[in-house]
């Protein structure tokens, strides 16, 4: 089994549309969860945090179960600007962190 | 804003050579990484550097090696390049102290020919 996996995609939405992503991990004492953005050929960038009470930022909401030992990404009112594949990334339990494979995301208009 | 710089972005090189990558980031990180990023195998970290000198295998070190002689630079070394290390090759840095987010570089699309 995957440290980190996460549905390759890709998912094709309209624009306006609400998406949803999970993640799974598999080190149940993994304390730090993030949010990636990678564009294409370009390189990953920092979305957001995942914190244990859930968090939002604008129009995305990350959340985090730790019973389930998943995490979610909400992306509402898309925009073609949200085109990306959004990689999920957890600590491996010591100071290093392990990523998804990423999970790919088409706007369309 | 964090700042870490690739040497290059395209680099294109024979078998059996050797390699060198550059990275320098200016946000005065304790820590240093060097990933490859192929398709559908996701990030895949090669090694990393906790400080000067110090350095750890990551997950596929063979192949590579790395020095960190000062603090901003980490460099990424391929002894004798194969084929199979044609990749996206991708430097991070973090600050040190529990589990930081990284700062990527703009990446080095690395060909062996």
């Amino acid at each position: 089994r995957k440290e980190v996996e996460q549905d390759p995609g890709p998912f094709n939405v309209p624009e306006g549309a609400t998406v949803a992503f999970n993640c799974t991990y598999s080190n149940s004492a993994s304390q730090s969860f993030f949010w990636y953005r990678q564009d294409c050929r370009k390189e990953p960038k920092l979305l957001m945090s995942v914190y244990s009470s859930g968090n939002e930022d604008g129009r995305f909401t990350a959340q985090l179960n730790r019973a389930s030992q998943y995490i979610s990404l909400l992306i509402r009112d898309s925009k073609l600007s949200d085109s990306a594949t959004y990689l999920c990334v957890v600590d491996n339990a010591g100071n290093m962190l392990t990523f998804g494979g990423g999970t790919r995301l088409m706007v369309k208009p | 804003d964090v700042k870490v710089t690739q040497s290059s972005r395209y680099l294109v090189k024979r078998t059996g050579e050797k390699v060198f990558l550059e990275c320098v980031q200016d946000m005065d990180h304790e820590n240093m990484f060097w990933y490859r990023q192929d398709p559908g195998l996701g990030l895949r970290l090669i090694y990393f550097s906790y400080d000067v000198k110090m350095k750890e295998k990551g997950d596929i070190p063979e192949g590579y090696s790395v020095s960190r002689e000062k603090k901003e630079r980490f460099s990424l070394i391929l002894e004798s390049a194969s084929t199979n290390q044609t990749s996206m090759y991708l430097c991070a840095s973090s600050l040190l102290g529990g589990v930081q987010p990284q700062h990527f570089g703009d990446g080095t699309r690395l060909s062996i020919l």
